[in-house]
């Protein structure tokens, strides 16, 4: 039982470059969310799942695109990286019984 | 909108003694609050929740509606507490957590 899994944990990107930040859970989860955290800011909201096939935006939802084919995988794609995307990006997820959010280890993202 | 204050950037307290992390919350319903806590290079984990009253690692929190809210305390410190805490609210029927700007409490020998 890996919990939630999250690749790469280290990237560069130059501005305009898009990439897709993985994250797999094997708790059989319904519930996935994104997070992205900055220094002074704590984590935000950037877009979540509440089970496969259905996605729903969060606080900073621009720049970014998720889908949710398996109840397994919920990545996070940047479509056109920006420096203000540089940020260290949190997948995490729960079932639906338990409030408590079970999080990766983290994606740090830096865009040039 | 929900929001959550952690007026305390840093918290520097000596082995042994009491820590109190601040934490105060606007919402205008039922609030679902947590306190989430990242030791040094680990991923950020669930430390405990109000509806559970719960005593984690020592740590207890109490729910205040009138004064809306939610402290972390623990009569005395060990070094091993050194780590970010989050304090957190849960909204949007289960789906949303908005965090605090986080407290990182350090505690001295």
């Amino acid at each position: 039982n890996a919990g939630v899994t999250q690749t790469p944990k280290f990237q560069v990107l130059k501005t305009g470059q898009s990439m897709t930040l993985q994250c797999a859970q094997d708790m059989n989860h319904e519930y996935m969310s994104w997070y992205r955290q900055d220094p002074g800011m704590g984590l935000r909201l950037i877009h979540y799942s509440v089970g496969a096939g259905i996605t729903d935006q969060g606080e900073v939802p621009n720049g970014y695109n998720v889908s949710r084919s398996t109840t397994e995988d919920f990545p996070l794609r940047l479509l056109s990286a920006a420096p203000s995307q540089t940020s260290v990006y949190f997948c995490a997820s729960r079932d639906h019984g338990n409030y408590g959010y079970t999080f990766g280890s983290g994606t740090r993202l830096t865009v040039v | 909108a929900q929001r959550v204050t952690q007026p305390e950037k840093l918290l520097s307290v000596f082995k042994g003694a009491p820590v109190e992390l601040k934490c105060n919350y606007s919402y205008s319903g039922s609030p679902e609050l947590f306190w989430y806590v990242q030791y040094s290079r680990q991923r950020l984990q669930l430390l405990l929740r109000h509806i559970s009253r719960e005593s984690i690692k020592g740590f207890t929190a109490d729910l205040n509606k009138g004064e809306t809210s939610f402290h972390l305390k623990k009569p005395f410190a060990q070094e091993e507490d050194s780590a970010m805490y989050y304090c957190v609210i849960l909204t949007g029927g289960g789906n949303k957590l908005t965090f605090g700007t986080g407290t990182q409490l350090k505690v001295e020998l």
